[in-house]
């Protein structure tokens, strides 16, 4: 079945700086992949998600790339502030969505950005 | 606004007792699902269930049951709790029928077991 792979655990930032954290995903069937924040305490909350028809998105100071053939997808936070820091997990599809699939989680990265 | 809610913040149990964790959502969402939260393991999937009595197993349903007996609630059941069930549990909505959608989070119960 599908894996997800993500790394660092754990990345500390200056404020300023850009941060990147790298997933791999092992079913090459996988279309789907979403980035979730959570902050300490607080529910997970979708920050951006990219289809596999897609190489690139951008939202602000956030970015998804995918590159299908390798299986890795990566987040770019650029010009981190404080209040990015929280946990963030990528995930993978499997299936086809609705009631045929569901998502696979990576096992998080702690950011922490240092004023 | 999308409102997934969880029926308690936080709860504490005895081994071998049964445990029912509720969650309800508001946005007539066919999609609900249930999982589990460990440091350092991420969230992993319990079970998820894409319509009214339906259920499929995730990666770690042993130990677990669920019943959606209505479209707006997903219950998760722990039928003989056990120690190495201290967890956190969240449970997760999304709308589409078809392909992929954003899931939305309630705000988890943090279950001790004794």
């Amino acid at each position: 079945g599908e894996n997800v792979e993500q790394h660092p655990s754990t990345l500390s930032v200056q404020e300023g700086d850009s941060a990147v954290i790298k997933c791999t995903y092992s079913d090459s069937a996988s279309n789907y992949f979403p980035w979730y924040k959570q902050e300490l305490g607080k529910r997970p909350q979708l920050i951006i998600d990219i289809r596999s028809n897609v190489g690139e998105k951008k939202d602000q100071r956030i970015a998804v790339t995918l590159n299908k053939t390798a299986k890795h997808f990566s987040l770019h936070i650029t010009e981190t502030q404080p209040e990015d820091s929280a946990v963030y997990f990528c995930a993978a599809s499997t299936g086809y969505g609705g009631s045929q699939g569901n998502l696979i989680f990576g096992k998080g990265t702690k950011l922490s950005v240092k004023p | 606004d999308v409102k997934v809610t969880q029926s308690s913040r936080y709860l504490v149990k005895r081994t071998g007792e049964k445990v029912f964790l509720e969650c309800v959502q508001d946005m007539d969402h066919e999609n609900m699902f249930w999982y589990r939260q460990d440091p350092g393991l991420g969230l992993r999937l319990i079970y998820f269930s894409y319509d009214v009595k339906m259920k499929e197993k995730g990666d770690i349903p042993e130990g677990y049951s669920v019943s959606r007996e209505k479209k707006e609630r997903f219950s998760l059941i722990l039928e003989s709790a056990s120690t190495n069930q201290t967890s956190m549990y969240l449970c997760a909505s999304s709308g589409s029928e078809e392909g992929w959608d954003e899931q939305y989070f309630g705000p988890g119960t943090r279950l001790t077991v004794t």
